[in-house]
């Protein structure tokens, strides 16, 4: 059973250009986290979305940053005409149904974005 | 607003030392993770401590849960270098629609010989 898998690995990008993010969750999983790691620092949530839905973005900025679970494919990141301080490592995390009394999130390999 | 502090943010042990990293939370949770990152790495899952009292061990790690102080530790019993990582605390459970984890700020283990 594949883990959570995230690309790309690394992403350079120069200020003002687009980053997208992608996450595919672990089989079975239909919840999924987004999560910022900047240098030196811990994890902040940024977002959670089940399959077509957003459940809670209050840790998204309000602009340049968005987040899509379509019914196929996976989860997309994107940061729109970035900035040298989105340079970070974006972490997505996949989880089961709440009901099903499994809670654990899975993290993925992360994706580190560098703006130069 | 919940706030997850650890202590200390730096640690520096010999090999066969023991040591308790603490884990402080401001606000009711159901739940609170440990986890291990290396350098430049993913997270690793260590513990999962679902109730008041719960206590985990693996290896020369140990985890425990008081939600009424609202405080986990993690024990490290006779360090060995291969423990050196970060190791981050996070809870959740604290709104019924998400189950976000809120982490702590990190603690930093370095063990020499």
């Amino acid at each position: 059973n594949a883990g959570v898998m995230q690309n790309p690995r690394h992403l350079v990008r120069r200020r003002g250009q687009e980053a997208r993010l992608r996450c595919s969750p672990m089989k079975g999983h239909s919840h999924v986290y987004w999560y910022r790691q900047l240098p030196e620092e811990g994890l902040k949530f940024m977002v959670y979305l089940q399959k077509e839905n957003i459940i809670d973005e209050s840790g998204m900025p309000k602009e340049r940053f968005s987040a899509e679970f379509p019914k196929e494919g996976p989860s997309i990141l994107r940061i729109q005409q970035v900035v040298r301080g989105d340079s970070a490592a974006y972490f997505c995390a996949s989880s089961h149904f709440r009901t099903s009394g499994s809670y654990e999130q899975y993290f993925g390999p992360g994706t580190r974005l560098t703006v130069t | 607003e919940l706030k997850v502090e650890q202590n200390p943010l730096f640690l520096s042990m010999q090999e066969g030392k023991n040591y308790t990293i603490y884990c402080n939370y401001s606000t009711t949770s159901d739940r609170l993770y440990w986890y291990r990152q290396d350098p430049g790495k993913s997270l690793e899952s260590l513990f999962v401590l679902l109730s008041n009292g719960a206590v985990k061990q693996e290896g020369r790690l140990m985890a425990s849960l008081d939600t009424k102080a609202r405080l986990s530790t993690l024990h490290i019993t006779a360090a060995v270098h291969d423990l050196s990582a970060t190791y981050f605390c996070a809870v959740d459970g604290i709104s019924s629609n998400t189950d976000k984890l809120i982490f702590g700020t990190g603690t930093r283990l370095q063990v020499f010989p």
